[in-house]
């Protein structure tokens, strides 16, 4: 079925470092997509988002790159902090604004 | 920025009670809402999706007589874990959205840890 994935569970990265998480969707369709970051214990956190007719979005220290051609989905986040320590979900929005999560990546800032 | 709250933050009760909890937008009014679960290190599942109003729209496979939603108001959405069991243990999430600053962007709730004895 159609669906959301990632393709690295975690991922351990030095302070000051840039970090790439990485993201694949099958749903052709989509055309919203969105990066969460969840810390222990609390519910997700709007991080940026994307429309399909774009393939490059920056926010502050985060970009996400949206590659329609693969249907793969990155975000950046430059000069990582330990504060940036979290799980980071893509999503994607289906008809009706449900959203659907994919696996999760965690990510280690090492200090 | 938009809040959006979850009450009770978490919950301990007993095999075969019901459990209420209440997911409130607190600066909007949100026209739609979403329950997800969570299990631990797993993603969050959608469960439902809770229009002001009218009637829950279930996902496949959530039992509808057993996670009862009633959504009041256009800030009030109630999740109700009717005879819990064990297994209905989980992290709880809601979300609301509203046609805020005209972007698509949900809003989520904290969250309610439910443990089932």
């Amino acid at each position: 079925g159609e669906s959301v994935g990632l393709h690295l569970p975690t991922l351990s990265v030095q302070e000051g470092d840039n970090s790439i998480i990485n993201c694949a969707y099958s749903n052709s369709a989509s055309d919203y997509f969105i990066w969460y970051k969840q810390e222990s214990g609390k519910g997700p956190q709007f991080i940026i988002d994307i429309r399909s007719n774009m393939d490059k979005r920056q926010g502050q220290r985060v970009t996400v790159l949206l590659n329609k051609t693969v249907k793969h989905l990155s975000l950046q986040i430059a000069a990582t902090q330990p504060g940036d320590s979290a799980v980071y979900f893509c999503a994607e929005n289906t008809g009706g604004f449900k959203t659907i999560f994919g696996a999760g990546t965690r990510l280690f800032v090492k200090a | 920025g938009a809040v959006v709250s979850q009450h009770p933050s978490r919950v301990i009760c007993k095999s075969g009670t019901s459990v209420k909890i209440e997911c409130r937008s607190l600066d909007f009014q949100a026209t739609t809402m979403f329950w997800y679960r969570q299990f631990p290190k797993k993603s969050l599942m959608l469960m439902a999706t809770s229009n002001e109003g009218s009637k829950a729209t279930y996902e496949q496979g959530v039992e509808k007589d057993k996670f009862l939603i009633n959504h009041a108001s256009l800030t009030l959405s109630t999740l109700t874990v009717t005879s819990a069991h064990p297994e209905d243990s989980s992290f709880y999430i809601c979300s609301a959205y509203g046609d805020l600053e005209a972007t698509d962007t949900q809003y989520f709730g904290p969250g309610t840890r439910l443990t089932v004895l």
